[in-house]
């Protein structure tokens, strides 16, 4: 166990729909980063947030967006859904700012389907 | 930009065999280097890390050595076993965040 909880761990909506998934990192950790992981693009970095602040942004859609709140929880807002958004999404936190040598830790993930 | 390349799976192995998956990248700067390994219904957990160029990661008998010379960092151990079936991630972090540059994995199949 990672210490990252993720929910919904399954999620099957409708395209143009929009659901929000939800990430609590470990305790203590401030910086939290989603990843989005597809067949066909593999692990792809699209945002992280230190201590309620957007920090990093990687390829991240305009119909998505995501938010910190100040205990520390961290929701991704999908919107506009395609069928091409079917995916397994990923938390991860750490500890700090980061910095190219510490250790992310990441949740189970949330699969996504839109049919 | 930053990218990582890992050989393609999946590699099957018989238990006890020897194991070595491919990484190389492309990434400017003195970047650090991840294995990560993701169990069927899991997320990643991180294997092994180095931070410079030839240090060696180690964890669990795997082992990786950064090698600057040839942008490389092969996963290898000694004698898998069927426990370590798994699908192995290549990664890079060239940034003050720790934000992730992923290889496409490698999915690892161990027979008794």
């Amino acid at each position: 166990d990672s210490g990252v909880t993720q929910t919904p761990k399954h999620l099957i909506t409708a395209t143009g729909q929009r659901v929000t998934l939800r990430c609590s990192p470990r305790s203590g950790d401030l910086s939290v980063y989603w990843y989005q992981q597809s067949l066909d693009q593999g692990l792809q970095f699209l945002i992280q947030y230190y201590n309620g602040e957007e920090r990093a942004k990687g390829n991240i859609l305009e119909r998505f967006s995501a938010q910190q709140f100040p205990d520390l929880h961290s929701e991704l807002n999908l919107s506009s859904l395609e069928l091409g958004d079917s995916a397994l999404y990923f938390c991860a936190s750490s500890s700090g700012t980061g910095g190219g040598n510490t250790e992310a830790f990441f949740g189970q993930g949330t699969r996504l389907t839109v049919v | 930009g930053d990218s990582v390349t890992q050989m393609e799976g999946p590699v099957t192995l018989s238990e006890e065999a020897f194991l070595t998956i491919n990484c190389t990248y492309t990434a400017t700067g003195y970047p650090s280097l991840f294995w990560y390994v993701q169990y069927p219904g899991e997320g990643l957990q991180l294997l092994l890390k180095a931070t410079k160029a030839d240090d060696k990661g180690s964890n669990k008998g795997f082992e990786a050595t950064y090698r600057k010379e040839t942008t490389s960092f092969h996963l290898e151990k000694g004698s898998v076993q069927v426990s370590d079936s798994a699908v192995y991630f290549c990664a890079l972090s060239n940034s003050g965040y720790s934000t992730l540059t992923f290889g496409k994995g490698t999915m690892l199949l161990v027979s008794p």
